[in-house]
């Protein structure tokens, strides 16, 4: 039972547009949200979270958007840049207690320049 | 700050060998995590370790284990390996442990089992 679902496995986008990347969750306890980027070779390095409390976080030209009602959450990139191209990683956990991080299958986002 | 260190980077194995993974965490980092990723099946969590104790454990069989030492370094080890094992193992390392914050991630080991 996939608790987390990116059900895009691939993107691509024209530098300088807008990257949208999109993520779904089934467990209503989920309520503090990661997104990860991964290059290849690398570990995943944290991009931008949210808490629940919130429906949207920003920094620079990354945001995410929170709709806890429909359970869902995106990442939007403006402008795209060719060095955005990686693996994103949507990860979502509950925010009490020790429980951990449970992430998404990833989308691979390639910005064509 | 030295950021997640692990070693091997890469490894080749056959099938019923063992192999132990090894992961330094960021100093000052009391929590390890590891998480193996397969193609199309992103990170699945394997287990937590926090001051040298189990905390939590995903769904996999008890051929993969792990330990935490009094410097918080970690091992993972997985025995009689199978085909299916082969897959990127992340290390990552937090200071209060899963619950809080964001994970940083070491650049994983690549286990390869023929």
């Amino acid at each position: 039972d996939q608790q987390v679902k990116q059900n895009s496995p691939s993107l691509s986008v024209q530098e300088g547009r807008i990257s949208i990347l999109n993520c779904d969750y089934t467990n209503s306890m989920f309520d503090y949200f990661l997104w990860y980027k991964k290059y290849p070779a690398e570990g995943p390095t944290f991009l931008i979270s949210i808490s629940s409390i919130k429906d949207k976080n920003e920094d620079g030209r990354f945001t995410v958007f929170l709709n806890k009602s429909a359970k869902h959450l995106s990442l939007h990139i403006v402008p795209s840049q060719p060095g955005d191209s990686a693996v994103y990683f949507c990860a979502a956990r509950r925010a009490s207690g020790n429980t951990p991080l449970v992430f998404g299958k990833g989308t691979r986002l390639s910005v064509i320049a | 700050k030295a950021g997640v260190t692990q070693t091997p980077r890469y490894l080749i194995k056959t099938r019923g060998q063992q192999v132990t993974l090894s992961c330094s965490p960021i100093s000052g980092h009391r929590s390890v995590s590891w998480y193996q990723q397969t193609p199309g099946q992103g990170l699945q969590f394997l287990f937590e370790y926090f001051s040298e104790t189990q905390r939590n454990k995903g769904n996999f069989p008890g051929r993969f284990s792990g330990r935490q030492f009094s410097n918080s370094r970690s091992e993972m080890n997985v025995s009689t390996l199978e085909l299916g094992d082969s897959a990127l193992y992340l290390c990552a390392s937090s200071p209060d442990g899963q619950g809080t914050g964001e994970l940083f991630f070491g650049e994983g080991s690549r286990l390869t089992v023929l």
